[in-house]
């Protein structure tokens, strides 16, 4: 299994402004995802991060919108860039362990006012 | 691609009653099948999951499932809920891409909604 946290937990933003969502994981895997749990949706996948190379985004999601790093093989970054009140969610990063199950953080409640 | 529909948005049920949750999928090819369980505010954990093998899985917390390939489905049972059990519930199939990653689709979750 994995332990993976996230800063920060939660927060409330301005319109216009941009949040950057960190995820450490206590061992070192090859692949980082970021999803988006909208109210009453399903999770959405938002992109794939392989640790050194480009993130592979999901069909309606952006580098610009969504720039994400992945510097080492336990951490990675992702960036809500000029929110709007759309984009009030929580995010959520996992790891998929062997390639099977995903273990999940315990994601970020972002509020953009 | 494959998908994922979860036929109840909600389930409320008394406590000590039994409770299915119903997921049905829809893939061309041969998929792994997952349940994952929500409490509030908390992230997703996974309750049980069928790769291969016997069709009746068991999870945590005395949940099962049955992996019915004929019907497409993958219902989550427990024969006696508890108040413990009131989070969301997500069913998801995942099959290898063509990086030889596994990456899931997730069905929009039922809430279950245990009253005492």
């Amino acid at each position: 299994s994995a332990v993976i946290s996230q800063k920060p937990s939660r927060d409330i933003c301005q319109r216009g402004t941009s949040l950057t969502i960190q995820c450490q994981v206590d061992s070192q895997v090859t692949m980082m995802f970021w999803y988006r749990q909208q109210p009453g949706q399903s999770l959405t996948l938002i992109a794939t991060a392989n640790q050194g190379s480009e993130a592979t985004y999901e069909s309606g999601f952006v580098i610009d919108k969504f720039p994400i790093s992945r510097p080492n093989l336990t951490f990675s970054t992702l960036t809500v860039s000029n929110m709007s009140p759309e984009d009030s969610s929580i995010y959520l990063c996992s790891v998929g362990h062997r390639g099977e199950t995903q273990y999940f953080g315990p994601g970020t409640r972002l509020l953009v006012l | 691609a494959q998908s994922v529909t979860q036929l109840d948005s909600q389930v409320p049920v008394f406590e000590e009653a039994p409770v299915e949750l119903r997921c049905n999928y829809s893939s061309s090819v041969s998929v792994y099948l997952f349940w994952y369980v929500q409490y509030p505010n908390q992230g997703l954990q996974l309750l049980l999951k069928y790769l291969s093998g016997s069709t009746l899985v068991k999870g945590i917390n005395g949940f099962e499932a049955e992996f019915n390939k004929s019907q497409t489905s993958f219902h989550l049972r427990k024969p006696s809920v508890h108040i413990s059990d009131t989070a969301e519930y997500f069913c998801a199939v995942s099959l290898r891409s063509s990086g030889g990653s596994y990456i899931p689709t997730f069905g929009r979750g039922t809430s279950l909604i245990v009253h005492p």
